[in-house]
């Protein structure tokens, strides 16, 4: 199947620092990636669309200008996490659909991020 | 938007009975994907359904997409140990939402 990396697998900043990471699918183009948050035995909660040469979607109540996306190229989407807070700490994944209209999802392995 | 509502959110059997997790939509979905969800691990497609009434199986799993679309069920028949984790069902047609998710546990 499918495969989507994300980098880095872990982070720890502190507090106020910004954090980038990194959603590639390896073997297949994706014009959009998906970003998710994930807090503990909890549901996947859809942040934002990322659209290759446009701007991302965000769903309600996700902060832009705190959750920066940016879709480089056909197989590269990057979340940025502004000015970091401990609040922000949380499980981080991306996905990328691999074609067609009633897509399946492939799942990046997720970042870890906890800040201090 | 569109919403899922899956229940139950904690499920523990004893290792061999069955499992079953339901999803809820009260609008009708185009179709619908299930995950599962290891500890520690990333969400990983199990299966699509897309037409009414329709029934995949997989081994020991049996999905069930509702006649009405509105809902669908993933069933295991005599769970294993390597059944553990979350599965999660989720709509949309590339914008996937998802169902809150059970959690199963088993005991060996």
């Amino acid at each position: 199947g499918a495969v989507v990396s994300q980098h880095p697998s872990r982070v720890i900043c502190k507090s106020g620092t910004s954090v980038k990471i990194e959603c590639r699918s390896l073997d297949f183009q994706a014009t959009t990636m998906f970003w998710y948050r994930q807090f503990p035995k909890k549901s996947l909660m859809l942040m934002a669309t990322s659209n290759e040469g446009s701007k991302a979607t965000y769903e309600q109540g996700v902060e832009k200008d705190k959750f920066l996306i940016n879709h480089a190229s056909l197989t590269l989407s990057t979340l940025t996490v502004t000015s970091a807070h401990p609040e922000d700490s949380s499980f981080y994944i991306c996905s990328a659909p691999a074609g067609g209209m009633t897509d399946t999802q492939y799942f990046g392995p997720g970042t870890r991020l906890t800040v201090l | 938007g569109q919403q899922v509502m899956q229940i139950p959110q904690y499920q523990h059997v004893q290792e061999g009975e069955d499992f079953t997790t339901y999803c809820n939509s009260s609008t009708t979905l185009s179709n619908i994907q299930w995950y599962k969800q290891r500890p520690g691990g990333h969400p990983v497609f199990l299966i699509q359904l897309v037409k009414s009434g329709e029934v995949k199986k997989q081994k020991r799993l049996t999905f069930q997409f509702g006649e009405a679309k509105k809902n669908s069920s993933l069933h295991i028949t005599a769970t294993q140990t390597t059944d553990v984790g979350t599965y999660f069902c989720g709509a949309g047609a590339q914008k996937l939402v998802f169902g809150q998710g059970t959690r199963l546990t088993i005991n060996p």
